[in-house]
């Protein structure tokens, strides 16, 4: 069974930083093409950040949103994906998601999420 | 940046009868290789997202084929031929052709 299990998520202070993990089991995420999509409280889905495999030399995308703010990063070996978030504003709250090939031909796996909140 | 915009945004609907999605983009989603990247996501409440389409028209695995998806271009459909109480959540579409964006999201209940 194939199982993706986020961790990390807490309360931090405007400005702090946090650095979310995704432990993977029943696939090796080198296969794979991995994402975090986050979804605001009550609001619709968010991409957030991709890390493409070593066939795709390990390229990363962020959004727009996110982008210099939001490093992530993979370990093959671990089989994990980490998202390490700095310069949290109010607007980053939300449940972040790690995720498998979210628009490739492979099946899409979903964790359950984390929750970040960002308030003083 | 491209823009996925769903109709309608709510949609109750009679078990048993069909209900239709259409997500329309700002720009056409064909790739430069010639594949559209467009997929649709189920939502059930307290769920994660479910991917039920990719590359516009194809089921993953172990989803209904009540679901169908259609469209070319910039014009895109989900279908449910028959909607079951299990079918309750809200529908997303996203596009993958350039870099990720999902639709605002379509919210599928029972009548």
């Amino acid at each position: 069974e194939v199982q993706l299990v986020e961790s990390g998520g807490g309360l931090v202070q405007p400005g702090g930083s946090l650095r979310l993990s995704c432990a993977a089991s029943g696939l090796t995420i080198s296969d794979h093409w991995m994402d975090w999509v986050r979804q605001a409280p009550g609001r619709g889905l968010e991409w957030v950040a991709r890390s493409k495999n070593k066939p795709a030399s390990y390229t990363t995308e962020y959004a727009a949103s996110v982008k210099g703010r939001f490093t992530i990063s993979r370990d093959d070996s671990k089989n994990s994906l980490w998202l390490q978030m700095n310069s949290l504003n109010t607007e980053d709250s939300a449940v972040y998601y790690c995720a498998t090939d979210i628009s490739g031909i492979y099946s899409s796996y979903w964790g359950r999420g984390t929750l970040v909140t960002v308030s003083s | 940046d491209v823009v996925m915009s769903q109709s309608p945004l709510s949609l109750p609907v009679t078990l048993g009868q069909p209900a239709s999605i259409s997500c329309r983009s700002s720009q056409s989603l064909v790739h430069s290789d010639g594949n559209t990247y467009l997929n649709w996501f189920q939502q059930r409440p307290g769920q994660s997202p479910r991917r039920l389409i990719y590359k516009v028209s194809n089921r993953e695995s172990g989803v209904p084929d009540r679901f169908s998806g259609s469209g070319s271009g910039t014009d895109f459909t989900l279908k449910i031929s028959r909607v079951e109480a299990e079918d309750v959540g809200v529908y997303y579409c996203l596009q993958g052709t350039h870099s990720w964006t999902f639709g605002q999201g379509t919210k599928v209940d029972i009548k």
